[in-house]
C-alpha cells in the first residue's frame, strides 16, 4: 500500500460547526504532516508529527487541533473556523530521513 | 533566510516544444531537493529527489538536474497531458520542506 488516504474529499461547514479531517497511511512512515493550500499557492506547513508526537506547529490558530492516535492515523479537528480558512487541506507522510513526501489527494474545505 | 524561488510563474508551450523550469534556492543544510507535479484540486505527486550537485534523474519526458544553487526540470517534446503545476521543495536540516511557488505549465495541442 503506497497511498495516503484522506477523508472526506469535500466538506462544507458553518462557522459554528465542529468537524474532523482524517488521514491514513499504511506504509510504515513515522512522520505525518498537515498542509494548507490556497488556490494558486504552494502548500503551507501546519503541523508535523514524528513518532506520534507533535514536533512542529507553525503558529497555527487554536481553532485547528491535530491529533495522532497511532502511527497510521492523523486527524485534524476543526472548530469555529472562518471563511478565510477555506482551502485544500493536504496530509502527507514520509520516512523520517531524506525522503520525499507522499501526499494524499486532499480535503476541499469550504467554510460558510 | 531560507528561500525557494521558481521561474517562470507560468509557461505555455506548443506540443513538442521543449523547455526548462527553474528552481533556485538559498538554504543552509540542504538535505534534498524534490520535484512534484500537481493537478488542479489534487495532492502533489512525487516526481524526483536530488541530493547532490551534478545529480540527474529522468522519467519519460522529464529530466531533473541539480547544481549548488538551482535545479532545472527539463521537459522534452511535451504533450498536453504534461499540463500541470510543477512544484519544487527543499528539505533542510530538521524534518520539514520549503516549497517554491510553482510553475503552471500549459501544453497546447
Amino acid at each position: 500500500d503506497t497511498e495516503v488516504t484522506q477523508t472526506p474529499k469535500h466538506l462544507v461547514m458553518g462557522m459554528t460547526n465542529k468537524k474532523s479531517l482524517k488521514c491514513e497511511q499504511h506504509m510504515g512512515h513515522r512522520a505525518m504532516y498537515w498542509y494548507k493550500q490556497k488556490a494558486k499557492k504552494p502548500p503551507e506547513l501546519m503541523f508535523v508529527y514524528s513518532y506520534e508526537k507533535l514536533s512542529i506547529n507553525e503558529s497555527v490558530p487554536s481553532r485547528f487541533s491535530p491529533e495522532c492516535p497511532n502511527s497510521s492515523l492523523l486527524n485534524l479537528h476543526l472548530h469555529a473556523l472562518q471563511p478565510e480558512d477555506s482551502a485544500l487541506y493536504l496530509c502527507a507522510s514520509s520516512p523520517l530521513e531524506n525522503y520525499g513526501y507522499t501526499f494524499g489527494s486532499g480535503t476541499r474545505l469550504t467554510v460558510v | 533566510e531560507d528561500q525557494v524561488t521558481q521561474s517562470p510563474e507560468a509557461l505555455r508551450l506548443q506540443e513538442g516544444e521543449s523547455s526548462s523550469l527553474n528552481c533556485s534556492y538559498t538554504v543552509s543544510g540542504l538535505r534534498g531537493l524534490f520535484w512534484y507535479r500537481q493537478d488542479p484540486g489534487k495532492g502533489p505527486e512525487f516526481l524526483f529527489t536530488l541530493y547532490s550537485a551534478g545529480e540527474e534523474k529522468e522519467k519519460e519526458r522529464l529530466k531533473a538536474t541539480l547544481t549548488k544553487k538551482e535545479s532545472f526540470l527539463h521537459i522534452t517534446a511535451p504533450k498536453p497531458e504534461d499540463s500541470a503545476t510543477y512544484l519544487c521543495a527543499v528539505r533542510i536540516t530538521g524534518n520539514q520542506f520549503y516549497f517554491g511557488t510553482g510553475t503552471s505549465l500549459t501544453v497546447i495541442p
